[in-house]
């Protein structure tokens, strides 16, 4: 059962404009949210996270937004660039979790 | 800081031999380690939770004789593929805690692709 779901398999946005991925979870016990970036034959690397405890944490060109309510997070790349073009992971964890779950990704696809 | 790195990056073998990649963090301590496994496409699946000195906790479905891993120690977890049959070719991410610090963010490993012919 996925627990963590990206729901678009792939995005395709201009340079220098905003790159929105989603990701939604079906777990109420998650309470700390990441987000990976993934080039093809490589390992994900972490790029941000975010603790329930807050609905907005940003870093540089990347924010992400979390709605508890609504068991949602958004990644938000802006201004986003080529280089960016790669599949974003969304994972969660609860407190008394040890493993991350993640979600299937969403392939990111920036156009010069 | 935080690197973590694999060993070897690819390899190929013939089908019934075993095989071992090394996942190592290069500049932390790491009580835990995670093995993964993607498939094209397809999102990281967790097969086990290598824990230092002690046993892997493997995940539902997941053969302990069949992905024997060892966690000797803080800087070093190994996963060995044995009688490696092609249905096991996959591409085999590993990653790792670091000791004291947020201890819910993992660091990857450039993962090994592994193909059995």
């Amino acid at each position: 059962d996925q627990q963590v779901k990206q729901n678009s398999p792939s995005l395709s946005v201009q340079e220098g404009r905003i790159s929105i991925l989603n990701c939604d979870y079906t777990n109420s016990m998650f309470d700390y949210f990441l987000w990976y970036k993934k080039y093809p034959a490589e390992g994900p690397t972490f790029l941000i996270s975010i603790s329930s405890i807050k609905d907005k944490n940003e870093d540089g060109r990347f924010t992400v937004f979390l709605n508890k309510s609504a068991k949602h997070l958004s990644l938000h790349i802006v201004p986003s660039q080529p280089g960016d073009s790669a599949v974003y992971f969304c994972a969660a964890i609860s407190n008394s979790g040890y493993a991350l779950n993640f979600g299937k990704g969403t392939s990111l696809l920036v156009t010069p | 800081g935080a690197v973590v790195s694999q060993h070897p990056s690819w390899v190929i073998c013939k089908s019934g031999t075993s095989v071992k990649i090394e996942c190592r963090s290069l500049d932390f301590q790491a009580t835990t380690m995670f093995w993964y496994r993607q498939f094209p496409k397809q999102s990281l699946m967790l097969m086990a939770t290598s824990n230092e000195g002690s046993k892997a906790t493997y995940e539902q479905g997941v053969e302990k004789d069949k992905f024997l891993i060892n966690h000797a120690s803080l800087t070093l977890s190994t996963l060995t593929v044995t009688s490696a049959h092609p249905e096991d070719s996959s591409f085999y991410i590993c990653s790792a805690r670091e000791l004291g610090l947020d201890l819910r963010t993992q660091y990857f490993g450039p993962g090994t692709r592994l193909l059995v012919l």
